[in-house]
């Protein structure tokens, strides 16, 4: 079956701009989650979301970055003011439920701000 | 806090060498420890979990509570087992996974 998607794969922007990053989870997974992958940083998660429950936002850099969730399905995180240090891949993956359950990666959005 | 360490950006050995790519954890609880791999220009996908405690593509990993340590291992490298590893935790009651830096695996002929 289909796995995660996400869109756009590349992005180039202009410092000061907002950016809109899209992830279409696995259908049935209720879990989502969006990580950033940096060059020597590793993989940094940024908020999660779990069926109807509010997410979990602790791994937010700064108040210029928020995410939603859209009848339980397809999720965006939107960065405002963008600044060069937000390049970086970013991430989405779902599970079937929070727990024990393995993550399924996207293929990432890569983000270049100028 | 949680916290993952892979000391080794990078790794390298010739085809047939063993390897093992090393993980360090800090977690007062009980963890749950994955490896990922990332091959070029693929998705980031599970390797193995310790819970399974199975072989995968030849891959195996113990985890060590006394040493904190999660250590990934393969008795013969392969070249196409060059790629990204990323060891990962996850704490008890948590729903996220906390990642390391990751290292690099380069196979050579």
């Amino acid at each position: 079956g289909a796995g995660v998607s996400q869109s756009p794969s590349n992005k180039v922007t202009e410092k000061g701009k907002d950016v809109e990053l899209r992830c279409d989870p696995i259908s049935g997974h209720t879990a989502l989650y969006w990580y950033r992958q940096s060059l020597g940083q590793g993989l940094e998660f940024l908020i999660y979301f779990q069926g109807n429950s509010a997410p979990d936002k602790s791994g937010l850099p700064s108040d210029r970055f928020s995410a939603e969730r859209t009848g339980g399905s397809v999720s965006t995180l939107t960065i405002q003011r963008t600044q060069q240090e937000d390049s970086a891949v970013y991430l989405c993956a779902s599970s079937l439920e929070s727990g024990m359950e393995t993550q399924y990666f996207g293929p990432g959005t890569r983000l270049l701000v100028l | 806090a949680q916290r993952v360490t892979q000391p080794e950006k990078l790794l390298s050995v010739f085809k047939g060498a063993p390897v093992e790519l090393k993980c360090n954890y800090s977690y007062s609880g009980s963890p749950e420890l994955f490896w990922y791999v990332q091959y070029s220009r693929q998705r980031l996908q599970l390797l193995l979990r310790h819970i399974s405690r199975e072989s995968i593509k030849g891959f195996t990993a113990d985890l060590n509570k006394g040493e904190t340590s999660f250590h990934l291992k393969k008795p013969f490298a392969q070249e196409e087992d060059s790629a990204m590893y990323y060891c990962a935790l996850k704490g008890t009651g948590y729903s996220t996974l906390t990642f390391g830096k990751g290292t690099m695996l380069l196979v050579s002929p």
